[in-house]
């Protein structure tokens, strides 16, 4: 069984803060992939990045940044120097090599970011 | 990636009644997933549907309630039947582009009145 496990319900900062959400996740696959969406006010779900498991590396999008630490089964995401316009749900998920590809997600963190 | 679209947006329905969703994809492709997302929560997949093939339903759903066709394989439906209140959820579906991710449609906002 797949599970994702998002501890931060709601985190709220103030803007150019910095600020990690926290992902950790239990496979039993050797092979998967890490997802991170973001869900705005509007209700779309938005694709930001996916990981396969054989990529340790951490990623790095302009004021976004992931880091996946397989030996603690974590896939944090990172926003430096938030914005308001940054205020929305994350979800993680995940996605199995046997499971079809369909998406475990965790229960969310709404993020508000105050001017 | 992938461009998905969802009709309708979103829809006011009666109890009882039924509401039948589509799902176009720019591309073809070979899996699709319906997932549903009830208020203030997480989403769920409700289905996964192949093109020439049952969908598979998850734990929790049945095709009586959830019916779901897959014609071709840019387009699928999901049907929500017999609504209820505790129907009231944005309907999201979404496919897995090989080699870039898993995109998701723009959801169809649901209240059963």
């Amino acid at each position: 069984a797949q599970k994702v496990t998002q501890a931060q319900t709601e985190i709220s900062v103030v803007e150019k803060e910095d600020v990690t959400l926290d992902c950790v996740y239990e496979t039993r696959d050797t092979t998967y992939y890490l997802f991170w969406y973001k869900q705005p006010p509007s209700g779309e779900l938005v694709f930001l990045i996916r990981r396969n498991s054989f990529d340790e590396q951490n990623e790095i999008s302009g004021r976004y940044s992931w880091n996946f630490q397989k030996s603690t089964s974590s896939f944090n995401f990172t926003i430096t120097a938030s914005q308001v316009v940054d205020s929305a749900v994350y979800f993680c998920a995940l996605s199995g090599a046997n499971a079809g590809n369909m998406l475990t997600f965790g229960g969310g963190t709404r993020l508000m970011v105050k001017p | 990636s992938a461009v998905i679209s969802q009709k309708p947006s979103r829809d006011i329905c009666q109890r009882g009644t039924s509401l039948t969703i589509q799902c176009q994809v720019d591309s073809q492709v070979t899996m699709m997933f319906w997932y549903r997302q009830q208020p203030g929560q997480s989403l769920t997949l409700i289905a996964t549907a192949n093109q020439g093939s049952e969908a598979t339903y998850e734990s929790g759903f049945v095709i009586d309630k959830f019916p779901i066709s897959r014609p071709n394989l840019t387009f699928s439906t999901l049907t929500v039947s017999n609504m209820s209140p505790e129907d009231s959820s944005i309907y999201l579906c979404s496919v897995w582009a090989s080699g870039s991710g898993q995109y998701f449609g723009p959801g169809t906002r649901l209240l059963v009145l």
